[in-house]
């Protein structure tokens, strides 16, 4: 069965520090990876997502960047935090079903990232 | 491009009322839906889906939801609910064979004893 995973589950960083999160998926093979944020009482905003290794495409432009060195792994990274680099990161997968084109996304349990 | 609408950001119920939960979307073709749900400090779970089909789609934990294609919409409903069911719930839209999603911007629901 396909499993996505995800952590750390929680973070505090000081502004100015790195930040790598992980994200790998189990059971499935060249699925379509994304990074979403959640600030606090707002909706999904995609970050970044991926077709393929090395291929990375950026939803808004910020102080993030995501990097896919394995077709199941997806990092998120940051040289420099900021605080309103704050939220709750999700990571998610999806593949097309062949023949039916039917999918859905398959969310990872979140990082909660407190950036002080 | 396709977007949707989740008029409510804050619904609150009494448990063992019914619930129904707005959403819109805006698109040409037949797309996807989609509802999720939320609970805190978790990731989403998929609720149920419409593809193609019977319009009437029936998912977990009670739900249901109905694509009306005249009025663009995907609405979720559930007849009782339960205090277990306070969470955020996020309708999307996607499109054949592209399984790039679009997310509407939630909704909080609140259950009253």
């Amino acid at each position: 069965s396909q499993t996505i995973h995800q952590w750390p589950a929680t973070l505090v960083q000081p502004v100015g520090s790195p930040l790598s999160l992980e994200c790998t998926v189990e059971g499935t093979s060249n699925p379509n990876l994304y990074w979403y944020r959640q600030a606090a009482g707002r909706g999904l905003q995609l970050l970044f997502y991926s077709v393929g290794i090395g291929q990375i495409s950026s939803e808004v432009p910020q102080n993030l960047s995501a990097s896919r060195p394995q077709d199941r792994q997806f990092i998120l990274s940051s040289k420099k935090l900021l605080l309103s680099d704050s939220g709750f990161y999700l990571c998610a997968w999806s593949v097309l079903a062949t023949g039916t084109g039917s999918y859905g996304y398959t969310f990872g349990s979140g990082t909660r990232l407190t950036v002080v | 491009a396709q977007s949707v609408t989740q008029p409510d950001i804050h619904i609150t119920v009494s448990e063992g009322a019914s619930l129904e939960l707005r959403c819109n979307y805006s698109y040409g073709a037949t797309p996807y839906l989609f509802w999720y749900v939320q609970s805190p400090g978790q990731g989403l779970q998929l609720l149920l889906k419409y593809f193609s089909g019977d319009t009437l789609v029936q998912g977990i934990k009670g739900f249901e939801a109905e694509f009306k294609r005249s009025q663009s919409s995907f609405n979720l409903r559930k007849p009782s609910v339960h205090w277990s069911d306070a969470a955020e719930y996020f309708c999307a839209v996607g499109l054949y064979n592209n399984n790039d999603m679009r997310f509407g911007a939630g909704t909080r629901l609140t259950v009253k004893p």
